[in-house]
C-alpha cells in the first residue's frame, strides 16, 4: 500500500540505450513531479503534470520525455542514455486542492548507473 | 527563478547539542518554506514547514524560524540523537504562482555518540 512507487529501483545500464522509469500514486493527487539527485545530494525539478498535463518544464534535455497516462501515473523515458545522466530519480505527488498542496510524497527513488 | 542558498554542507554536532542549518532565498513572491530529511538511501521526507504569514513554528524538538525581510529562514534541532543524523533539505516556493519547490543543496548533519 506504497503512496507514491517507483520501478526499478536499480537501473544499470549502457550509454546509448533507451530506458524508462515508472510512477504510481494511490494518493488520489492531481500533481505528480520528476526531480532528479545527483552524486552531491542536488534535488532538482525536471518536470511537473497536472492532471496529465504538462505544467513545468525546467531545462532539461529533450531526451527526456515524461508521460502521463492517467493523473496517477508518470512515467520518464530516457533516449540516448549519457553518463552524466547517473543519478537518482525521485518521483514524487501532491495534491494541489488540499491545504497541504505544497508537500510533497516522494516515491523510493530509482538509481541510475549509465556505464 | 528562486535560488535557495543552504549553509552549512556540513555540520557535526556532539550528541545532546542544538544544530542550526540557515537557508536564504531571492524570491521575495515565496510564501511556503519546507524542510526535508533524507537517511542515507532513503526518501526526501517533510519534517516540517513554514508559510510567511507565521514567523516560527515548533514541533517537539524542532523549529523553523522566518525572516521575510531578510528572506532567510532556519532550522534548529535541540537535544540531537544519533537518528537525527541525515541529509537536511530546506526549500522555497510561491504555490499560487504555481512554482516548484526550489531545495537548497543540503546540509549533512552527523551526530556523535
Amino acid at each position: 500500500d506504497t503512496a507514491v512507487s517507483q520501478t526499478p529501483k536499480y537501473l544499470v545500464t549502457q550509454m546509448g540505450n533507451d530506458k524508462s522509469i515508472k510512477c504510481e500514486q494511490n494518493l488520489g493527487h492531481d500533481t505528480m513531479y520528476w526531480y532528479k539527485q545527483d552524486s552531491k545530494k542536488f534535488l532538482k525539478i525536471m518536470f511537473s503534470y497536472n492532471n496529465k498535463e504538462l505544467i513545468i518544464n525546467e531545462t532539461v534535455p529533450n531526451r527526456f520525455s515524461p508521460k502521463s497516462p492517467d493523473k496517477a501515473h508518470l512515467n520518464l523515458h530516457i533516449n540516448s542514455l549519457e553518463l552524466g545522466d547517473s543519478a537518482v530519480y525521485f518521483c514524487a505527488s501532491s495534491n494541489p486542492y488540499s491545504g497541504l498542496r505544497e508537500k510533497l510524497f516522494f516515491g523510493s527513488g530509482t538509481q541510475l548507473s549509465v556505464l | 527563478g528562486e535560488n535557495v542558498e543552504q549553509h552549512p554542507s556540513t555540520l557535526s554536532v556532539q550528541e545532546g547539542d542544538s544544530a542550526v542549518i540557515k537557508c536564504t532565498y531571492s524570491d521575495s513572491a515565496s510564501n511556503y518554506f519546507p524542510w526535508y530529511k533524507q537517511e542515507l538511501g532513503k526518501r526526501p521526507q517533510l519534517i516540517i514547514d513554514i508559510r510567511s504569514n507565521v514567523g516560527e513554528k515548533k514541533d517537539q524538538r524542532i523549529a523553523v524560524t522566518l525572516n521575510k525581510t531578510a528572506k532567510h529562514f532556519s532550522l534548529h534541532i535541540t537535544e540531537t540523537q544519533p537518528e537525527d543524523s541525515a541529509v537536511y533539505f530546506c526549500a522555497a516556493s510561491n504555490p499560487q504562482g504555481n512554482t516548484p519547490l526550489v531545495f537548497g543543496k543540503g546540509t549533512r548533519l552527523s551526530v556523535i555518540a
